[in-house]
């Protein structure tokens, strides 16, 4: 078992439905991130959560909606999404982003498709 | 802002041959992280190095993060197929959270 679980791992999605994707750390972290990969476009950082305190959130669109209901476990909400959400969507954890050496250990990705 | 920037942004090289790939950037990071990323997977984390001048060895990859600790590099050693993916470098600064730079797809042909 990896120490970093998201789920699922593939979603295809009507721009109309409303899906969430669920990530779970077995690491002990405090820290949780959302990430965003498109083709051939660098890690977009979308939300992170430290202490389960939402302490980014870097101009995402109001469809996408965050969820932290403890240190473990992250949600990511969708609803009415459009075509160029579809990307590979990246969970990652890690201890407190404030100390100097901060280590992301990442998930293994959902790809979404909105169509 | 904190900006990384990756170079070559894409590689491909024959087996059994060296490449360098580098990281630069204008801030100073507190630490630096390599990861390498297959596709359809997430980031697996490689290195972290911390010291300015540091150089760290995994097998046939050697890292370095620069005296002054605004830039690194990554060279791997008669590279093999199976060094195929995308290299990402990550410098933890001021901000509290991660820079990514933008990635070097790197293809090793057999």
């Amino acid at each position: 078992e990896t120490g970093v679980t998201q789920t699922p791992r593939h979603l295809v999605m009507g721009m109309t439905n409303k899906k969430s994707l669920k990530c779970e750390q077995h690491l002990g972290h405090n820290a949780m991130y959302w990430y965003k990969q498109s083709a051939k476009k660098p890690l977009e950082l979308m939300f992170v959560y430290s202490l389960e305190e939402r302490v980014e959130n870097n101009s995402v669109p109001s469809r996408f909606s965050p969820e932290c209901p403890n240190s473990s476990h992250l949600f990511l909400h969708l609803h009415t999404l459009q075509p160029e959400d579809s990307a590979l969507y990246l969970c990652a954890s890690s201890h407190d982003p404030g100390v100097t050496r901060t280590e992301a250990f990442f998930g293994q990705g959902t790809r979404l498709t909105v169509v | 802002t904190q900006l990384l920037e990756q170079s070559p942004q894409f590689l491909s090289i024959q087996e059994g041959e060296n490449l360098t790939v580098y990281c630069n950037s204008s801030s100073v990071f507190s630490s630096l992280q390599w990861y390498r990323q297959e596709p359809g997977e997430g980031p697996v984390l490689l290195v972290t190095v911390v010291t300015g001048g540091e150089v760290k060895k995994l097998k046939r990859l050697t890292f370095q993060f620069g005296d002054a600790r605004k830039d690194s590099s990554l060279h791997i050693t008669a590279a093999q197929p199976g060094d195929t993916g995308l290299y990402l470098c990550a410098g933890a600064g001021s901000a509290r959270q991660l820079t990514f730079g933008s990635g070097t797809q790197l293809t090793v042909l057999p």
